[in-house]
Formats: C-alpha cells, sequence, structure tokens
C-alpha cells in the first residue's frame, strides 16, 4: 500500500523558512518524480516544482524560483521542500504528490502558516 | 508558459444529471499528459482521470474524459451526492505542470 506521510503543521514568522518532509512508503521512492502542490486558503491548486529522486533533478516553477528547494534522502524515502523568505501570502497547505500518469498518491497535506 | 482554463467556475446541478466540465490550453499539448482531479473539502485531490481519458484505479465509469489539442472535457454522466466537489485538470509530463483554476460543481 503506497503511503505518503508528511510532517506537521508549521508556524512561521516573516522573512523565514520552512522545511516539509515527505515519507514514501509502499514502492521505490527512485521509480517516481514527486510534485509539490500548495493551496492557499479557499484558492485552487498551485503547482511549484517536482523533483526526480533518482538523482535528484528538479525543475521550480517561475514563481517560486530563488525561494524553494526540493531534495531527495534516498536512504529513508523522503523527500523535501524548503520555501524561504516566507510571507503571510505563503499561508497555505503543501502537498506532496507522487506522479504516476497524473499524481496517483497525495501526501496528507502540511498546513504553513507564515505570521508575525 | 502553458496556462490550463478551466470553465465554468461554478455548475448548479441536481442529482442524476450530467455534468461537463472543460478545460482550454493556452497552446496545443499533448494528450498523453492531461489529468483531472476531484477535490473535496478538508481532503487531498484525488486523481479521476488520467492520459486525457483513462479513468484511473477505482473511479466509476460515470466519470469520463476526452479531448486533445487545447480543449478537454470531464464529463460525469449522472451526478451522485458524493460527486459535488471542486475539479481541476492539469497538465503533467512537461514542466510547469500547470493547473486549472478549478470548478466547483455545487448542488441546485
Amino acid at each position: 500500500q503506497v503511503q505518503l506521510v508528511q510532517s506537521g503543521a508549521e508556524v512561521k514568522k516573516p522573512g523565514g523558512s520552512v522545511k516539509v518532509s515527505c515519507k514514501a512508503s509502499g514502492y521505490t521512492l527512485t521509480r517516481y518524480y514527486m510534485q509539490w502542490v500548495r493551496q492557499a486558503p479557499g484558492q485552487g491548486l498551485e503547482w511549484m516544482g517536482i523533483i526526480n529522486p533518482n538523482g535528484g533533478s528538479t525543475s521550480y516553477a517561475q514563481k517560486f524560483q530563488g525561494r524553494v528547494t526540493m531534495t531527495s534522502d534516498t536512504s529513508t524515502s523522503t523527500v523535501y521542500m524548503e520555501l524561504s523568505s516566507l510571507r503571510s501570502e505563503d499561508t497555505a497547505v503543501y502537498y506532496c504528490a507522487r506522479e504516476r500518469s497524473g499524481c496517483d498518491w497525495w501526501g496528507q497535506g502540511t498546513l504553513v502558516t507564515v505570521s508575525s | 508558459e502553458l496556462v490550463l482554463t478551466q470553465s465554468p467556475g461554478t455548475l448548479s446541478l441536481s442529482p442524476g444529471e450530467r455534468a461537463t466540465l472543460s478545460c482550454r490550453a493556452s497552446q496545443s499539448i499533448s494528450s498523453s499528459y492531461l489529468a483531472w482531479y476531484q477535490q473535496k473539502p478538508g481532503q487531498a485531490p484525488r486523481l479521476l482521470i488520467y492520459g486525457a481519458s483513462i479513468r484511473a484505479t477505482g473511479i466509476p465509469d460515470r466519470f469520463s474524459g476526452s479531448g486533445s489539442g487545447t480543449d478537454f472535457t470531464l464529463s460525469i454522466s449522472r451526478l451522485e451526492p458524493e460527486d459535488f466537489a471542486v475539479y481541476y485538470c492539469q497538465h503533467y509530463g512537461s514542466s510547469p505542470r500547470a493547473f486549472g483554476q478549478g470548478t466547483k460543481v455545487e448542488i441546485k
């Protein structure tokens, strides 16, 4: 059974950074890309970027270039998304999602609240 | 940069009716890489359709997808109470993996 288990909710101050983890089980992490998607309160889905855990290559949405870093640790089957220079508009639920003919498995989401 | 535009923004229908949702791309995309998702409040999205027309595992056959080039459609033949939700299309396979802004299907 495939599972993507994300780290818990975070509260951060403006200007800070947050690192969200996504631990995969039930399959070999390196077989599929992992997307990161966020959803601000009451808003739609926003694509942030993607990582190939097999080698670590990444592609980021232009909006987040310079502020986001996605990494993977194959020894623990975990991918990470770090977002820096946080502002209030970054308050959102952040999801990891396995890409295999679309995103067929999703993490439960991690709420990141940016507030002074 | 690819933009996906979904219409309508909101669809008000009754259970048993047919729903037709549109997703239009700003440039031609391969139908092999068009997906549809359903999202209910407080839940992660769920994959319904990939490859524009292939139902994901466990998805009822009342859901169907079609289209090519720049115009794609998700149809729900007879709405069940559990189908009232927000639906998103996404292009995948190459970056950026854009999402449409969503269509809310609400009970009339």
